[in-house]
């Protein structure tokens, strides 16, 4: 079985861009959440999404946004970004309330 | 409020020798489930074990255990015979079943030396 997939692995651009980055969840999972990781502020939730509908948001600003399609596919989008979003961004796939698989991240540069 | 207490922010250990990292958790849930997850250098988080609240004996997974006091609210994770490749971050997390949410430790760093 195929793990979760985060694609772009790499990314960089610069203050004021948008980014979407996308998540595609392990077959037949149909929790996908988001996780920011940061060096100062560790691991942060973003939020948690299930068959298509936010569950669970985390304290982040509006400029994180995400949502999820009927195939379970996920895509998280930052508008007009800033230096202090420069992280790893983390997705994670789950039946529902159970174990979390992650995927390998999507390393965010912005300049 | 939930909340996850790692109090080592790195750990040494001799090749061969067993490891505990400490974790520690509050949540008023009666019922919740307790995570390990190894992180590293290239960014993957890992999952290693899994404890349930209601489980009356402890996890184990290979050369992992995790050893499950209820009455304190800690799940150490006891990694025996170390290996060079278990120098990683090692975060500690739980879900507490009437949420969808997992709460993240802030890690311990585990370096192996040969």
């Amino acid at each position: 079985k195929a793990g979760v997939t985060q694609t772009p692995r790499y990314l960089i651009k610069t203050r004021g861009q948008q980014v979407t980055l996308s998540c595609s969840p392990i077959s037949g999972h149909r929790s996908v959440s988001w996780y920011q990781q940061t060096p100062g502020q560790g691991l942060q939730f973003l939020f948690e999404y299930f068959s298509e509908t936010q569950r669970n948001k985390g304290n982040f600003p509006g400029r994180f946004s995400g949502r999820q399609f009927s195939n379970s596919r996920s895509e998280m989008n930052v508008s007009t970004l800033e230096l202090g979003d420069s992280a790893l961004y983390l997705c994670a796939s789950s039946r529902s309330e159970e174990t979390q698989y992650f995927g390998p991240g999507t390393r965010l540069l912005v300049l | 409020a939930q909340k996850i207490t790692q109090t080592q922010p790195g750990m040494f250990v001799q090749e061969k020798e067993a490891v505990t990292l400490d974790c520690t958790y509050d949540t008023s849930d009666p019922s919740y489930g307790l995570f390990w997850y190894k992180q590293p250098s290239s960014g993957e988080m890992i999952f290693l074990i899994y404890q349930g609240s209601y489980d009356q004996q402890n996890a184990t997974e290979g050369r992992y255990s995790l050893n499950f006091q209820k009455a304190r609210k800690s799940a150490n994770l006891v990694i025996s015979a170390s290996q060079l490749g278990d120098s990683a971050m090692y975060f500690c997390a739980m879900i507490p079943n009437t949420g969808n949410q997992f709460y993240f430790g802030t890690g311990t760093s585990l370096t192996v030396i040969p």
